[in-house]
Parts: structure tokens; sequence; C-alpha cells
């Protein structure tokens, strides 16, 4: 079955940086364009940043433009975010998705909690 | 930037009523949206793509319409397991909605 497993979250201070991990497995993921959204304490969804199937197009949220790269290792199954110059409301679960074949997201991790504070 | 509203923010029902929440999108994004469920603690999970196809897995009682700019989520008649906040999606940006809470009364 489907699994994605994000990692990586904690506590870190306003302007330092943070990576996440997804790994995932039990579907190509090669083949997958995958996303990462994030949720904000008692807040709606946000979407964050997309990366195709080969890692050749990648897309971001205007919020996270500049400060945060989206990357992928296929042979690894593993979806990244890499995320700089953290601010404050940068807090928030953050959720890899993958996208199914009509493009919608298909599956979900459970997410990764990121909290920015000094 | 396309913006999708939900509307009501919170709707408050009894176990078997029906549910209808409504998303508006800012321009038209043809039939390209999706709905989802999220509960508290929870991953979102795919109901509805493409406005009106249920995704695997989903009861029959939940049903989307709509095309354009106006779409709805209808749940025929609610589950205990149906109370949580819904959202919806539109897939050209992949924005989604501010979401709508359905609360038991």
């Amino acid at each position: 079955q489907v699994q994605l497993v994000e990692s990586g979250g904690g506590v870190v201070q306003p302007g330092r940086s943070l990576r996440l991990s997804c790994a995932a497995s039990g579907f190509t993921f090669s083949s997958s364009g995958m996303h990462w959204v994030r949720q904000a304490p008692g807040k709606g969804l946000e979407w964050v940043a997309v990366i195709s199937y080969d890692g050749s197009d990648k897309y971001y949220a205007d919020s996270v433009k500049g400060r945060f790269t989206i990357s992928r290792d296929n042979s690894k199954k593993k979806l990244y975010l890499q995320m700089n110059s953290l601010r404050a409301e940068d807090t928030a679960v953050y959720y890899c998705a993958k996208e199914g074949d009509d493009y919608y997201f298909d599956y979900w991790g459970l997410g990764t909690l990121v909290t920015v504070s000094s | 930037e396309i913006v999708l509203t939900q509307s009501p923010a919170t709707l408050s029902l009894s176990p078997g009523e029906r549910a209808t929440l409504s998303c508006r999108a800012s321009q038209s994004v043809s039939t390209y949206l999706a709905w989802y469920q999220q509960k508290p603690g929870q991953a979102p999970r795919l109901l509805i793509c493409d406005a009106s196809k249920r995704a695997t897995g989903i009861p029959a009682r939940f049903s989307g319409s709509g095309s354009g700019t106006d779409f709805t989520l209808t749940i025929s008649s609610l589950e205990p397991e149906d109370f949580a906040v819904y959202y919806c999606q539109q897939r050209t940006h992949w924005l989604f909605g501010g979401g709508t809470k359905v609360e038991i009364k």
C-alpha cells in the first residue's frame, strides 16, 4: 500500500534552516509528481510547492518563493523540502502528498510539525 | 491567481441530515476541482475529483456537482464519521479554499 512518511520537523529559531524529508513506498515514485502542503495551527491547508516526476519542473507558493527549495531523489524514493530564512509564520504541520493520474492529491503523509520560535 | 471561497464557514447539523457545502472560484476552473475531508489530527483525504467523480472507496452519500465558478459538495445523510472539515481545491494552481467545518448540532 502507498505510504508517505515525513520527517525532519522540529523547533528552529527564526532565520535558521531546516530540511524536511518524505520517504515514499508502495507506488512508482519516479512516475509521480509530488507536493508539499502545510497547515498552520488551527488554520486551513496551504499549498507550498510541487516537483514533477523527474525533478525538471518546480513551482512554489509566493509565500515561500526564494526561501524554500523542493527536490527529490528517485533512486532513494525520497522527497525533500529545504527551508531557509524561516519565519514565525512558517510554523505549521508540513504534509507531503502524491499527485494522482488526474493531478489531485490521492495520498498524503501524516505530516511533520515545524515550529519557528526563539 | 484563482481564489476559492467556501461557505458557510461552519455548518451545524444532526446525523441523518443533508449537508450542502459551497465552493466559489474567482474565475472559471472548468470542472478541475476537488474536495477533501480532514478530521482532527489526520491528513486530508481525497473525496471528489473533477467536480463530480468520487475517489476510490468514497461512499455514495458523497456527491459533487458544478462547473465554471460554482461548486457544491453534498452529503446526502450525515454519518457520525462525516463530521469534519472539508476543503475544495482547484487543480491548475493547487490552491485550497478556506474550508467548511461540519459540526454536530
